[in-house]
C-alpha cells in the first residue's frame, strides 16, 4: 500500500464547476498535511495546509478526517488557471507526497 | 520566488557515470530536503539534512549521497548512474527541523540518463 494514495485523475471540468479530490494515508501518526500545486514542467508550491478543523482560503476548503486517515480538497467556481497538478503531501519526520491528481479547467 | 535554486537546470549523462547537483536554501533555513520526481509521479522523498547531518532517509540506494555546508548549499550525489534514474530532482528547504513544516521547492534539475 502507498503511503500517501491520491485519486488517480485526470479531471475534465469546465469553468465554475466545482471539484473534489481525495487523498488517504497510510501513517497514523502523520502530524502535518498540505495540499501543493505543480504547474506543468514546473516545481511544486503550497496551495494550503490543512488543518484538523478544516479550514478555507478563497474558493480552496480542505478537509482532514484523523479518524478516517482521510483529506479532501473542494475547489469552487473553478477557474482555468487552476488547471494543474495537484498534489497531497503528509509529513511525518519528512514529507511524502501522493502521485497527484491532474486537473483541466475548460472554457 | 522561493529563494530556493538548483543548478544545472538540465543535464545530460550516460549510464556508469556519477552526476552532482547542486541548492541554495533560503537565508536561515537549516533544513534541506532532496525528491527524485519520476515523468507522471509525485515527487520522492531521497533524504533529508539538518545543520549539515542527513536526518532521515527514503527507499533509496546508498548511491545517492549528499552533503549540506553552512552556507545553505547542498548537495546531491548520485553514482553509477542509471537509465531509471532520469527524473526532475528537486530540492526543498524548511526553517526548523523539517519533517513537518512547510517546505519551499526549488525549480528542480531535469536528468536525462542516456
Amino acid at each position: 500500500r502507498k503511503e500517501v494514495e491520491q485519486d488517480p485523475g485526470p479531471f475534465n471540468v469546465p469553468e465554475g464547476a466545482t471539484v473534489a479530490f481525495n487523498c488517504t494515508y497510510s501513517n497514523s501518526a502523520s502530524q502535518s498535511f498540505f495540499w501543493y500545486r505543480q504547474d506543468c514542467r514546473k516545481e511544486p508550491k503550497l496551495l494550503m495546509s490543512v488543518y484538523s478543523s478544516g479550514n478555507e482560503d478563497g474558493r480552496f476548503t480542505a478537509q482532514l478526517n484523523r479518524a478516517s486517515q482521510y483529506i479532501s480538497l473542494l475547489i469552487r467556481d473553478s477557474k482555468l488557471s487552476d488547471s494543474a497538478t495537484y498534489l497531497c503531501v503528509v509529513g511525518h519526520n519528512d514529507m511524502r507526497f501522493g502521485a497527484g491528481t491532474r486537473l483541466t479547467v475548460k472554457p | 520566488e522561493t529563494g530556493v535554486t538548483q543548478s544545472p537546470t538540465h543535464l545530460i549523462k550516460t549510464r556508469g557515470q556519477q552526476v552532482t547537483l547542486r541548492c541554495s536554501s533560503q537565508s536561515g533555513h537549516n533544513t534541506v530536503s532532496w525528491y527524485q520526481q519520476a515523468l507522471g509521479q509525485g515527487p520522492q522523498f531521497i533524504f533529508q539534512y539538518y545543520r549539515e547531518e542527513e536526518n532521515g532517509r527514503g527507499n533509496f540506494p546508498p548511491r545517492f549521497s549528499g552533503l549540506q555546508f553552512p552556507n545553505y548549499s547542498s548537495e546531491l550525489n548520485v553514482n553509477a548512474l542509471e537509465l531509471d534514474d532520469s527524473a526532475l530532482y528537486l530540492c526543498a528547504s524548511s526553517p526548523g527541523t523539517g519533517g513537518e513544516e512547510t517546505q519551499y521547492f526549488g525549480p528542480g534539475t531535469r536528468l536525462l540518463v542516456l
